[in-house]
Formats: structure tokens, C-alpha cells, sequence
């Protein structure tokens, strides 16, 4: 248990339709990342939050945005959801250290039909 | 994009025998994280080693970094059928942020 917890755990959604997806931090974390996993591949890194404002972002187009709540929890949206959107969504909880390990939820599975 | 790629791809051991499994990186890095997944699932951090740093024990595990290469290796001894499992290494940048950078994972198979 890594003390980061992710909802849903799975979900369908239908092309073009828009989706959320949640993320509780570990206890006294204060950078939140989110990741997308294509089935076969990494992760990759879609943006990361700190004390509220984005800190940084992959090469993921605008329809990805997110929160992060002053609990430091935080929220992804994607918008007019693509086929290729179909992926398990990782979210990791740390301190904003570079040294500092990452602890993973279990993921969203998301499937766009 | 994915930062590095990992070798071998998949690999099926027996239990007891030991596995050792690569990675390779493209830029310049602050430090390499070891990370494991099951089924799927979300990941585990098992080990973190700095750019300064060229061997690391943690238990079963031991993993090394050659930065003047861009390569690291894991090594697991006398795995288990529990190590089955995916195998992810991901890199954090010297320049900016703390982004892990995965590479593609290798998948391990332990029989008992």
C-alpha cells in the first residue's frame, strides 16, 4: 500500500466525450504527477502539479489539463477523448526533490469506444 | 517519448537462478530509478541510484550506472516465482523538473 488512491479503477467512456479522473496524495506529499500507460509500453509522463500550479508538462496536447486541491489531491481531465486516449492512468504522489522516490496509485483503466 | 529502452525485453527464468536485466538513456541525468509492476497495476519503487553513484544493494537487488555509457543494470538473485513481474527504469533530468522518464520494461517470468 502506497497510501495513493485512485478513482475509478476502471471505466468506459464513448469517443468524443470528456472524463475525470481522481487521485488522493500520500499524507504530506506536495507534488502530484499523472502518467499515461499504453498497453505493451512505459509510462509517459503527461504534466506534474505543485502546490496548486502546473510544474511541468509532457507532450500531451491541452485537451489533457489537471488540479491539484489545496489537500494536495488532484484531479485529470481529458476532453474530446480519442480512441488512443484507451490507457491506464498512473498517478504518483512525492516531495518536489529530485531524489525523491515517487509512490504510485493502482491506476485508472480507461477504455474509449 | 520514451527516454531509454530496456534489454531484454522479456525473460523467463527458473526460481533460484538469477536475472539481470538493462537499461539504456539518452540524456544526462540526475539520478535512475528502478520501478516494478504487476498485472498492470501501478508501481513500486525499488531502488534509486545518483548520477555520482556506481553500485547499489538493496536486499536480492543490485544495481549499477555507468554514465558514461547512459546504461544501468538490474540485477535480481535466487528470484522467486513472486518476482514475476514487469521491470521499469526511469531516469529524472539534470535540467528541469522532476519527471520520471520510463523506458519500454522488461517482463520477467520466474517458474517455479
Amino acid at each position: 500500500e502506497t497510501g495513493v488512491t485512485q478513482s475509478p479503477t476502471h471505466l468506459i467512456k464513448t469517443r468524443g466525450q470528456q472524463v475525470t479522473l481522481r487521485c488522493s496524495s500520500q499524507s504530506g506529499h506536495n507534488t502530484v504527477s499523472w502518467y499515461q500507460q499504453a498497453l505493451g509500453q512505459g509510462p509517459q509522463f503527461i504534466f506534474q502539479y505543485y502546490r496548486e500550479e502546473e510544474n511541468g508538462r509532457g507532450n500531451f496536447p491541452p485537451r489533457f489539463s489537471g488540479l491539484q486541491f489545496p489537500n494536495y489531491s488532484s484531479e485529470l481531465n481529458v476532453n474530446a477523448l480519442e480512441l488512443d486516449d484507451s490507457a491506464l492512468y498512473l498517478c504518483a504522489s512525492s516531495f518536489l526533490d529530485r531524489r525523491s522516490e515517487a509512490f504510485f496509485g493502482q491506476g485508472t483503466r480507461l477504455t474509449v469506444v | 517519448s520514451q527516454q531509454g529502452e530496456e534489454d531484454p525485453q522479456a525473460l523467463s527464468i527458473q526460481e533460484g537462478e538469477n536475472a539481470t536485466m538493462n537499461c539504456s538513456y539518452k540524456t544526462s541525468i540526475n539520478n535512475l530509478q528502478w520501478y516494478r509492476q504487476n498485472s498492470g497495476r501501478g508501481l513500486v519503487h525499488l531502488i534509486l541510484i545518483r548520477s555520482n553513484e556506481r553500485e547499489k544493494h538493496s536486499g536480492r537487488l543490485r544495481v549499477t550506472l555507468d554514465t558514461s555509457k547512459k546504461s544501468s543494470s538490474l540485477l535480481i538473485t535466487a528470484s522467486r516465482a513472486a518476482d514475476t513481474a514487469s521491470y521499469f527504469c526511469a531516469t529524472v533530468a539534470n535540467q528541469a523538473g522532476t519527471a520520471l522518464i520510463f523506458g519500454k520494461g522488461t517482463t520477467l517470468s520466474v517458474s517455479s
